[in-house]
């Protein structure tokens, strides 16, 4: 397995959508994980973290399954900003190193 | 809100040449990192300093690659013979605990030709 594997989409979903994103890793002593924005040509902006079983932030969602090692991300009530590539990331695991793995996106694309 | 900066933007470069960019993150984070995003592939780790070294590195860090911290706030990446395959979005990345994320700057597009 990959460590950070994602479905690179693209997604396209009408506003006003739920989509949902997984995130698969390999690394089973991984304790926390983020997701990450990034727009086109632009640098990765932090979105969310995942410290225990799920995180909840307005009509973001991410959930974290470690019997599965996948993370999931919600997007409720989608907007046309909400149009990006969505980078799933896994830090090592305690006393590990200390970069960030980044999966390689999913790309979403909200219509009208 | 502190925001990690980098430059310059755009470099266009011929080939053979060296390279400087050029980064200052935000000043109280303890961790510094270039990675590096090729057109349309993911984001891939080069290296990450802290204490004033280097503490781990990929195997796309080689010999032409370097970095530095030579006065406290700016951080460095510079390649010393660049290639037509260096092609690419540099980013700086910092960060006060790897547990919280990175901040990254906007990134430096690196135009070998």
């Amino acid at each position: 397995r990959k460590e950070v594997e994602q479905d690179p989409g693209p997604f396209n979903v009408p506003e006003g959508a739920t989509v949902a994103f997984n995130c698969t890793y390999s690394n089973s002593a991984s304790q926390s994980f983020f997701w990450y924005r990034q727009d086109c040509r632009k640098e990765p902006k932090l979105l969310m973290s995942v410290y225990s079983s799920g995180n909840e932030d307005g009509r973001f969602t991410a959930q974290l399954n470690r019997a599965s090692q996948y993370i999931s991300l919600l997007i409720r009530d989608s907007k046309l900003s909400d149009s990006a590539t969505y980078l799933c990331v896994v830090p090592p695991a305690n006393n590990a190193g200390n970069m960030l793995t980044f999966g390689g996106g999913t790309r979403l694309m909200v219509k009208p | 809100e502190p925001e990690v900066t980098q430059t310059p933007s755009h470099q266009v470069t011929q080939m053979g040449q060296e390279v400087i960019l050029r980064c200052v993150p935000i000043s109280n984070h303890l961790y510094f990192y270039w990675y590096r995003q090729i057109l349309g592939q993911k984001v891939e780790f080069l290296v990450s300093f802290y204490n004033n070294e280097i503490s781990e590195k990929s195997e796309i860090f080689d010999d032409q690659f370097s970095v530095e911290r030579p006065d406290g706030s700016n951080f460095t990446l510079k390649i010393r013979s660049t290639k037509l395959e260096d092609s690419a979005m540099y980013f700086c990345a910092s960060t006060l605990d790897i547990y919280r994320g990175y901040t990254f700057g906007s990134g430096t597009r690196l135009t070998v030709v």
